[in-house]
């Protein structure tokens, strides 16, 4: 069975700083990764989708990467601003339909 | 830009009642979901439908809950008899291609049971 960890579970930058958020992932035959915004709330806000047979996507300050042989993804955020303040999850698509979640990472962007 | 919708918002009930939450998967999608998320944890796996018919399901998934897609655009999802740990945040999901594709989620159904 899949299991999705995230680290850190809680970070705070100040505005401006870069980050990255980490996710990993116990079983390497994935179809693709995704990673995913939650406001307090609110609903799953899709982010970026890489497939396993790509090492990254970029989306304005965001970069994801993928590790498949280290079961490794991150997801970088440059000059962080406070609109950025949610949790970030990570989600890894395998064989069958259940698709795994991460816990996630709460980020807390201070102006 | 299309979008997963879903109704109600927010839903409380008693204890032991029948409840439904409906959603209005992406037109073109062909894969369904069911999430969950029960307050402070994390977004959990109950159900998927293709074809008209459940392709997985977790053991969350118990006699209790049921989908179905009805009329060819809703998707729901019954819970026949509510419990107090039922209580959490529904998501309802779209894909156009299953586990190779992207997944749209809705804002979600938040059920209450009393």
């Amino acid at each position: 069975k899949q299991e999705v960890t995230q680290i850190p579970a809680a970070l705070s930058v100040p505005e401006g700083e870069n980050l990255v958020l980490n996710c990993s992932f116990t079983d390497s035959a994935i179809y693709n990764l995704q990673w995913f915004r939650q406001d307090p709330g609110k609903g799953l806000t899709s982010l970026l989708l890489i497939q396993s047979s790509q090492r990254e996507q970029t989306s304005g300050r965001l970069n994801a990467s993928l590790d498949k042989s280290s079961g490794r993804s991150t997801l970088y955020i440059a000059a962080s601003q406070p609109g950025d303040s949610a949790t970030y999850l990570c989600m890894c698509s395998n064989s069958g339909y259940a698709l795994n979640f991460g816990k996630g990472t709460s980020l807390l962007v201070t102006p | 830009e299309p979008e997963v919708t879903q109704t109600p918002s927010h839903q409380v009930t008693q204890m032991g009642q029948e409840v439904i939450l409906r959603c209005v998967p992406i037109s073109n999608h062909l894969y369904f979901y069911w999430y969950r998320q029960i307050l402070g944890q994390k977004v959990e796996f109950l159900v998927s439908f293709y074809n008209n018919e459940i392709s997985e399901k977790s053991e969350i998934f118990d006699d209790q809950f049921s989908v179905e897609r009805p009329d060819g655009s809703n998707f729901t999802l019954k819970i026949r008899s509510t419990k107090l740990e039922d209580s959490a945040m529904y998501f309802c999901a779209s894909s156009p291609s299953g586990p190779t594709g992207e997944l749209f989620f809705g804002e979600g159904s938040r059920l209450t049971v009393l």
